[in-house]
């Protein structure tokens, strides 16, 4: 079954800076690429996704990368605010599964 | 407007006391998922539906039952509570195949 591995498990950055957050995954035959963020206490909330057959995607501060080759997946945050700070999970789905990584607390110090 | 419905939001049983979750949505899915995930952890699949078809995690406790009897609705069935299915409990719906799952508020269990 597919393996999500994710890094760091913890990043704290200045306000103004940027984060990134980087996965991996296992299935190769995986073809959709989901970052949510999750806040104390609430539902996770879908940020961007991308899929396999895009490299790159951009939404305002927030982009994701994909290199299919290598099964690995970014997420880069520009401009970090405060309002950023958060817990990050990527994850990967071939069908109708997802698998989730472990995750990444993002803290962003004003 | 609420799309994926889950209720109570807070839920509190005794050890071995049988409870049931439920989860319904007006988005008119095809698929439906119930996650585990506990503190500082990510989302743990147990089982999905597509459509009335059950898929069943192969690390899913046999503890956990599910039951979809309609479309707009998905329960979620845990036989004997043990201390360690204290938890936030995730359903989330997608139309099918790869793609957006929408996750409802999540009901937080407690077990005494």
């Amino acid at each position: 079954g597919e393996n999500v591995e994710q890094h760091p498990s913890t990043l704290s950055v200045q306000e103004g800076d940027s984060a990134v957050i980087k996965c991996t995954y296992s299935d190769s035959a995986s073809n959709y690429f989901p970052w949510y963020k999750q806040e104390l206490g609430k539902r996770p909330q879908l940020i961007i996704d991308i899929r396999s057959n895009v490299g790159e995607k951009k939404d305002q501060r927030i982009a994701v990368t994909l290199n299919k080759t290598a099964k690995h997946f970014s997420l880069h945050i520009t401009e970090t605010q405060p309002e950023d700070s958060a817990v990050y999970f990527c994850a990967a789905s071939r069908h109708n599964d997802m698998r989730f990584g472990a995750g990444t607390r993002l803290t962003v110090k004003p | 407007d609420a799309m994926v419905i889950q209720n109570p939001r807070y839920q509190v049983t005794q050890f071995g006391k049988p409870v049931t979750l439920s989860c319904s949505q007006t988005l008119n899915h095809n698929v439906m998922y119930w996650y585990q995930q506990k503190s500082s952890q990510a989302p743990k699949l147990l089982f999905h539906y597509y459509d009335k078809d059950f898929n069943n995690e192969a690390d899913t406790p046999d503890n956990f039952q599910s039951r979809r009897p309609n479309t707009s609705f998905c329960f979620l069935d845990i036989r004997s509570p043990g201390l360690g299915d204290a938890a936030m409990y995730l359903c989330a719906t997608t139309p099918e195949g790869a793609g957006e799952q929408y996750f409802g508020p999540g009901t937080r269990l407690t077990v005494t």
